[in-house]
């Protein structure tokens, strides 16, 4: 059974509106939640992260929101570019830091 | 520049051809992991290490072995193949969790025939 759940396999957004892109988990003992991006023929890069103390967490035009009662996370990209177009993984590790569980992703496609 | 590195990028092997695919970094990070990556199910934690010397499974360690024998070397070690390891193979490394961002590597397509 998946830890972590990523339930929209793609989404498509116009450019300049707003990507939402949500996340759902089952172990409560997660303590740090990650999102990567993934491009074609590349490795996942780092994007923005969230520790289980906060419940927001900014980074220009991305933030990412953590709903610990509802195991629940999302990434808001605004606004939405087309070099945004990629592959999005959710992941999450306990405090310890040291096991990772990542999400099945969700392919973002920004339209010109 | 910063960077994890893999080899090979590609490999066509058969069922029970011992292989070894490579990774190193550069950037004196501690921890490192291997991962795979299958349709539907997203990375899965192969194995990883703390340090040098010290290894630990991850989600799905079967029929994979690993050493870290170096800081900047995590090899990963297929000793029977099968074509159920059919996948694509991503090194990371970081610095010593909790609380960091991971560096992958580019990736290695592995098929077993």
């Amino acid at each position: 059974d998946q830890q972590v759940k990523q339930n929209s396999p793609s989404l498509s957004v116009q450019e300049g509106r707003i990507s939402i892109l949500n996340c759902d988990y089952t172990n409560s003992m997660f303590d740090y939640f990650l999102w990567y991006k993934k491009y074609p023929a590349e490795g996942p890069t780092f994007l923005i992260s969230i520790s289980s103390i906060k419940d927001k967490n900014e980074d220009g035009r991305f933030t990412v929101f953590l709903n610990k009662s509802a195991k629940h996370l999302s990434l808001h990209i605004v606004p939405s570019q087309p070099g945004d177009s990629a592959v999005y993984f959710c992941a999450a590790s306990e405090i310890n830091g040291q096991n990772f569980v990542f999400g099945p992703g969700t392919r973002l496609s920004v339209l010109p | 520049e910063a960077q994890v590195t893999q080899n090979p990028r590609y490999l066509i092997t058969v069922t029970g051809k011992k292989l070894t695919v490579t990774c190193s970094q550069n950037m004196n990070h501690e921890y490192m992991s291997w991962y795979r990556q299958d349709p539907g199910l997203g990375l899965r934690q192969i194995y990883y290490s703390m340090n040098v010397e010290v290894t630990d499974k991850g989600d799905v360690p079967e029929g994979y072995k690993v050493s870290r024998k170096e800081k900047r070397n995590f090899p990963l070690i297929l000793e029977s193949p099968s074509p159920n390891q059919t996948s694509l193979y991503f090194c990371a490394s970081m610095r010593s969790p909790p609380g960091y961002e991971q560096y992958f590597g580019p990736g290695t397509r592995l098929t077993v025939t």
